[in-house]
């Protein structure tokens, strides 16, 4: 069973293109969450969404930023118009489908963002 | 308030030290918590769950106050594989949703 797989591992783009990072959730699992993590610092909540339902979106810019996890294929954050201030790591993890008390989250091993 | 606030640290310790972090939360109806484990320039990995009653894992012992809201982590006997930054985490638990918040970390160095 594999894990959360992101891709890219590391990304490059010229300030003003658009950056695509995916996450492939583990599988059975249908919660996935996008985290942000500066240089140094903690990770931020960005948004978390099940299949085609953006749940809680209430740390994403609101500006530039959009995700989405479609019925088939992996989940999506999209940043458009990148700034210098996007360079960071971004996390996506996946939960099971459990109702109730909640469950771990497991996580990718992460996209490097790099805006020059 | 954060939802989730952490010691900042950073702490540092000598081989063999007992050390312990807090953690708290805002949000009373929280159900469900967790210590997460992140090494430099890699994911956070889980280190065990927090239950009511608290919980012990080797070295490792982890308590929940409901009451003051807040969580702990104990470590004794440190090793330097301890050496990383610790993650609270919170999950309100509601019904269908399994939205989970982190704390900012608390960066833990051991020394020989």
């Amino acid at each position: 069973n594999a894990g959360v797989m992101q891709n890219p591992r590391h990304l490059v783009r010229r300030r003003g293109q658009e950056a695509r990072l995916r996450c492939s959730p583990m599988k059975g699992h249908s919660h996935v969450y996008w985290y942000r993590q500066l240089p140094e610092e903690g990770l931020k909540f960005m948004v978390y969404l099940q299949k085609e339902n953006i749940i809680d979106e209430s740390g994403m810019p609101k500006e530039r930023f959009s995700a989405e996890f479609p019925k088939e294929g992996p989940s999506i954050l999209r940043i458009q118009q990148v700034v210098r201030g996007d360079s960071a790591a971004y996390f996506c993890a996946s939960s099971p489908n459990q109702q109730g008390v909640g469950t771990e989250a497991f996580f990718g091993q992460g996209t490097r963002l790099t805006v020059v | 308030r954060k939802e989730v606030e952490q010691d900042p640290g950073p702490f540092n310790v000598p081989e063999g030290a007992t050390v312990a972090f807090n953690c708290t939360y805002s949000n009373s109806a929280s159900q469900s918590f967790f210590w997460y484990r992140q090494d430099c320039r890699k994911e956070p990995k889980l280190l065990m769950s927090v239950y009511s009653s608290g919980n012990e894992d080797g070295r490792f012992t982890a308590q929940l106050n409901r009451a003051s809201q807040y969580i702990s982590l104990l470590i004794r006997d440190s090793k330097l594989s301890d050496s990383a930054t610790y993650l609270c985490v919170v999950n309100p638990g509601e019904l269908n949703n399994n939205d989970m918040r982190f704390g900012a970390g608390t960066r833990l160095t051991v020394k020989p």
